[in-house]
């Protein structure tokens, strides 16, 4: 089965910096890539996503890039603001002939972004 | 849309005794999904159902727990007996078929067992 490892687990950046995290899959068939935003006592919100024939892909301040070679895929937030304090997973599925499939998720990036 | 609803939303039960939690999906989706999630374990997918039938519960545990969908609007994950190591937070997602990959979670459910 798949496999997601996500790093790092905590992130600490100043108000208005970037933050970067990043995961790796094992499965090299897998074409589908979300990015989940958790905040606290909530369900995971679906943020961004990619599909294994796009690059990159940009919503605002957050985009998200895949490399299919390397098997690794980030999520990049750019002008962070306090409200982007949260836990980001990130997941990784096959999906083929329409059917959908549960999600393989990473263990989860806390964010904190310092005043 | 209402999305997702959970109940309840916190549980604290003894060790032994049943659990059931409940789970709304979105009107009109095919797919629902019951996940885990535990400090040590992250996110974990238990079970799936597509048009109320299951289709993968090879996350599930152990027997002890069991996941029915008796209709399109309606799911539930039990646990009988309970253990403390299931204490966990337990999300229900759905989604629409026809190659819609999103999933929306819930508000979870918080369970405790002492």
């Amino acid at each position: 089965g798949e496999n997601v490892e996500q790093h790092p687990s905590t992130l600490s950046v100043q108000e208005g910096d970037s933050a970067v995290i990043k995961c790796t899959y094992s499965d090299s068939a897998s074409n589908y890539f979300p990015w989940y935003k958790q905040e606290l006592g909530k369900g995971p919100q679906l943020i961004i996503d990619i599909r294994s024939n796009v690059g990159e892909k940009k919503d605002q301040r957050i985009a998200v890039t895949l490399n299919k070679t390397a098997k690794h895929f980030s999520l990049h937030i750019t002008e962070t603001q306090p409200e982007d304090s949260a836990v980001y997973f990130c997941a990784a599925i096959l999906y083929s002939g329409g059917g959908a499939d549960g999600l393989t998720f990473g263990k989860g990036t806390h964010l904190i972004i310092q005043p | 849309d209402a999305g997702v609803i959970q109940s309840p939303r916190h549980e604290v039960t003894e060790m032994g005794q049943e659990v059931t939690l409940r789970c709304k999906p979105i009107s009109g989706h095919d797919y629902l999904f019951w996940y885990r999630q535990t400090m040590m374990r992250g996110l974990e997918l238990l079970i799936y159902f597509n048009n109320n039938v299951p289709i993968d519960d090879s996350g599930m545990p152990e027997d002890r727990f069991s996941a029915k969908m008796p209709n399109a609007s309606f799911s539930t994950l039990k646990i009988q007996p309970s253990e403390p190591r299931d204490s966990a937070v337990y999300f229900c997602a759905s989604s629409l078929n026809q190659g819609q990959e999103t999933q929306y979670f819930g508000p979870g459910t918080r369970l405790l067992v002492l």
